[in-house]
């Protein structure tokens, strides 16, 4: 059985503190780990799909990276606008329905 | 281009009461999925359609049935609402091209039974 757990449960940070959110998994066969966005009272936004251990993906703000065993959503001088909660996902084997974490909860402050 | 929209948007129903979920998308996508999110579950699978005509049971099916009406829309039932169903409900199309690259999310539907 697929399992996807995030940490911290939630995260506060000054503007422009970095910082990393964490995504470990166990999966038979990992067919893409998925980052998503949410804001509250919307649905998740997607935000990366990674496929394979040392790669990256860039946007704005965020970068995600992926090793056999987990992945990091690094958010570098975050603002205010940055606050959401962040969703981890990850497919495998032949099954196209991916598992979810729980989130990360991240607020920053002004 | 919409994406993918959900009516209704917010539902207050009482317990054995019954409501349908609608969900429509555009994006022309084979496959279409119905989750729930509660707070400190994340998003749990209900039901799932790879392709017009077909449908399967996800991880908490119990208490729903769905309908996969054509390719753009997914509807998602409860025959006997109860207040164990009080939940946000998303809809979901993935753009299959290689896997699941990505999962487009509707905005929601807030249900409450009391």
């Amino acid at each position: 059985e697929d399992q996807v757990t995030q940490s911290p449960e939630a995260l506060r940070l000054q503007e422009g503190e970095s910082s990393s959110l964490n995504c470990s998994y166990t999966v038979s066969g990992l067919r893409g780990l998925f980052w998503y966005r949410q804001d509250p009272g919307k649905g998740p936004e997607f935000l990366f799909t990674l496929y394979s251990a040392g790669e990256e993906k860039e946007k704005e703000r965020l970068k995600a990276t992926l090793t056999k065993k987990e992945s990091f959503l690094h958010i570098t001088a975050p603002k205010p606008e940055d606050s959401a909660t962040y969703l981890c996902a990850v497919g495998s084997g032949g099954s196209y329905i991916p598992t979810f974490g729980r989130g990360t909860s991240l607020i920053v402050h002004p | 281009n919409a994406g993918v929209t959900q009516t209704p948007k917010f539902q207050v129903l009482k317990t054995g009461q019954s409501m349908t979920l609608q969900c429509a998308q555009d994006m022309n996508h084979n496959s279409m999925y119905w989750y729930r999110q509660d707070p400190g579950m994340g998003l749990r699978l209900i039901y799932y359609s790879a392709s017009e005509g077909t449908t399967d049971k996800g991880e908490v099916p119990n208490g729903y049935n769905v309908s996969r009406l054509n390719k753009r829309e997914f509807s998602l039932r409860l025959e006997s609402a109860a207040p164990s169903q009080t939940s946000v409900y998303f809809c979901a199309s993935p753009m299959m091209g290689d896997s699941q690259e990505t999962q487009y999310f509707g905005p929601g539907t807030r249900l409450l039974v009391l």
